[in-house]
């Protein structure tokens, strides 16, 4: 069973703390993906990784930043939280384009920043 | 930049009913589009990919179709159950709509 797991599923923190979320997948993919999803917003990319080392920006970079040192956990780091980062954060993962490229999510991490 | 509609917004039907939601894309240029569903405070569950080649992919009571030249998917959905109440969401190369909210009555 694929399988694509968040570090926590709630999350409380307060403004201004460095905040890590952690996403680890077992099914040796290439892309990996951190979004947020709003209500009203549906999800939106933050980030992606499509090898070891290597990021490319999604739509709503700003405030976050990421981290791919092994082929199989991508983190997602806020430098410095504020509220309006309180959100839903999930993580996903697929092949390469070209290939079977279905993706496949993580649980979510619920986030607040107070 | 691509953008991803998915109409409709909500939509509330009665058990059996056999059903059709929309997903419409601007860039036409995609590997693939995947449909997901999503219950309340969950992740997205995969429902069906189609790659650009395909014209259509079939689970079950799932039939999801692509036309890329139009920028259009469909899924559908035959013989409605409760347990199919969630929220369906389409990705367009990795480019989500908001979904449509759906509640299947008993």
């Amino acid at each position: 069973d694929v399988k694509v797991t968040q570090s926590s599923r709630y999350l409380v923190k307060r403004t201004g703390e460095k905040v890590f979320l952690e996403c680890v997948q077992d099914m040796d993919h290439e892309n990996m993906f951190w979004y947020r999803q709003d209500p009203g917003l549906g999800l939106r990319l933050i980030y992606f990784s499509y090898d070891v080392k290597m990021k490319e920006k999604g739509d709503i970079p700003e405030g976050y930043s990421v981290s791919r040192e092994k082929k199989e956990r991508f983190s997602l780091i806020l430098e410095s939280a504020s509220t309006n980062q309180t959100s839903m954060y999930l993580c996903a993962s697929s092949t390469p384009d070209g290939g079977d490229t279905e993706a496949f999510f993580g649980q979510g991490t619920r986030l607040t920043v107070v | 930049k691509q953008e991803v509609t998915q109409i409709p917004a909500a939509l509330s039907v009665p058990e059996g009913e056999n059903l059709v939601l929309n997903c419409s894309f601007t860039d036409s240029a995609i590997y693939n589009l995947q449909w997901f569903r999503q219950d309340p405070g969950k992740g997205l569950t995969s429902l069906l990919l189609i790659q650009s080649s395909q014209r259509e992919q079939t689970s079950g009571r799932l039939n999801a179709s692509l036309d890329k030249s139009s920028g259009r998917s469909t899924l559908y959905i035959a013989a409605s159950q409760p347990g199919d109440s969630a929220t369906y969401l389409c990705a367009a190369q990795y480019i989500f709509g908001t979904g449509t909210r759906l509640k299947v009555l008993a």
